[in-house]
């Protein structure tokens, strides 16, 4: 039973248009959240998190939503460039994030010059 | 320099042969893991150690072991490799296991033919 879902496995984006990946949960013990953008050829790396305790974080030209009574978040790049194009990995933690993080399978976005 | 260094990062071997995938890590994390990413399945956890000599399964260890002697190691051993365990893995590491920035290696590319 997949508990972190990213139901898009691709997304093609214009250059300075925004980037909208999204991530739906189904535990509910849920209460940490993280964003990971991967690379070819190189590990994932952190890129935002939010905690259950907020709806919205945001980190320059990322920010990230979450809608706790619909079990979803989104990833929002804006504008987007070239040089996001990656694969984004949605991932959740429970017991304020002291227990492995879930991942997605991952949303892979490409960013059209 | 903060990192996480799997060794090796290629790998062609045969059915059977026992192999050891290396991890050290230079942060002093208490936490470690080791990932396989395989195509349209997106991360998944192979087995997780929250300090030394305490070591859990994740989603997929069959196959799989592990030992965690001392803080900066976390091995990841092939047994008795087969087919199925080609794929590209990760070990990542961090302060908690599943809160704030999770280091991730650049990963180790098995193939087992």
């Amino acid at each position: 039973d997949q508990q972190v879902k990213q139901n898009s496995p691709s997304l093609s984006v214009q250059e300075g248009r925004i980037s909208i990946l999204n991530c739906d949960y189904t535990n509910s013990m849920f209460d940490y959240f993280l964003w990971y953008k991967k690379y070819p050829a190189e590990g994932p790396t952190f890129l935002i998190s939010i905690s259950s305790i907020k709806d919205k974080n945001e980190d320059g030209r990322f920010t990230v939503f979450l809608n706790k009574s619909a079990k979803h978040l989104s990833l929002h790049i804006v504008p987007s460039q070239p040089g996001d194009s990656a694969v984004y990995f949605c991932a959740a933690s429970a017991n304020s994030g002291n227990t492995p993080l879930v991942f997605g399978k991952g949303t892979r976005l490409s960013v059209i010059a | 320099e903060a990192q996480v260094t799997q060794n090796p990062r290629y790998l062609i071997t045969v059915t059977g042969k026992k192999l050891t995938v290396t991890c050290s890590q230079n942060m002093n994390h208490e936490y470690m893991s080791w990932y396989r990413q395989d195509p349209g399945l997106g991360l998944r956890q192979i087995y997780y150690s929250m300090n030394v000599e305490v070591t859990d399964k994740g989603d997929v260890p069959e196959g799989y072991k592990v030992s965690r002697k001392e803080k900066r190691n976390f091995p990841l051993i092939l047994e008795s490799p087969s087919p199925n365990q080609t794929s590209l893995y990760f070990c990542a590491s961090s302060w908690v296991a599943g809160a704030g920035e999770l280091f991730f290696g650049e990963g180790s590319r098995l193939t087992v033919l």
